[in-house]
């Protein structure tokens, strides 16, 4: 399966900052993704990231908070906007395994906003 | 330390024993499933998955077993090993494969 490679792995961000995480893979792949994990709780998608295209967001998640990047098949980033505490979370970058396989995961940004 | 987790269903199986998470999905039209495993600091790990057209599927120590009629599934680990402990998260399939996830389950294997 993919490599992929998430930075920062952590970061303590003041409120009202912007943070971008990135995210890397050793493979070319179609589909990326970014999820949002609340402190105990599940993982929630925030948006598909399209090469070359807008990213599709799921609701509840817009692009002037969450603006994404995708200028390659390898490549992603995501910027967490004006942050507040609310903000605090782990970020999840992960990637298709190939037609009906499962997604992988990245080991995630743990987001702390004081 | 690793907050995810904290307030989620737990488990606790003493070593060498099987245990077994369950999982109820929402979607009748989901076809593919999938078991991840989620160790404190790192994301989800693939485990094993399940198509619709299968009622169970097994793999090294795990067994998933998919019941179409009351949308349940669950993963069976044997023999349960310290490193087993880690929340476990069943995963259902949409369409355009986006992955709606459940809420986790947490295992704790006592020695």
């Amino acid at each position: 399966s993919a490599v992929i490679s998430q930075k920062p792995s952590r970061d303590i961000c003041q409120r009202g900052t912007s943070l971008t995480i990135q995210c890397q893979v050793d493979s070319q792949v179609t589909m990326m993704f970014w999820y949002r994990q609340q402190p105990g709780q599940s993982l929630t998608l925030i948006a598909t990231a399209n090469q070359g295209s807008e990213a599709t967001y799921e609701s509840g998640f817009v692009i002037d908070k969450f603006p994404i990047s995708r200028p390659n098949l390898t490549f992603s980033t995501l910027t967490v906007s004006n942050m507040s505490p609310e903000d605090s979370s782990i970020y999840l970058c992960s990637v298709e395994g190939g037609e009906g396989q499962p997604q992988h995961f990245g080991d995630g940004t743990r987001l702390s906003i004081l | 330390g690793e907050s995810v987790g904290l307030h989620l269903p737990t488990l606790s199986v003493q070593e060498g024993d099987n245990s077994i998470i369950n999982c109820a999905y929402s979607n009748s039209a989901s076809d593919y499933f999938i078991w991840y495993k989620q160790e404190s600091g790192k994301g989800p790990q693939f485990i094993i998955d399940i198509r619709s057209n299968m009622d169970k599927r097994q793999g090294q120590r795990v067994t998933v077993l998919l019941n179409k009629t009351v949308k349940h599934l669950s993963l069976q680990i044997a023999a349960t090993q310290p490193g087993d402990s880690a929340v476990y998260f069943c995963a259902e399939n949409h369409a355009a494969q986006k992955l709606v996830f459940g809420q986790g389950t947490r295992l704790t294997i006592n020695p």
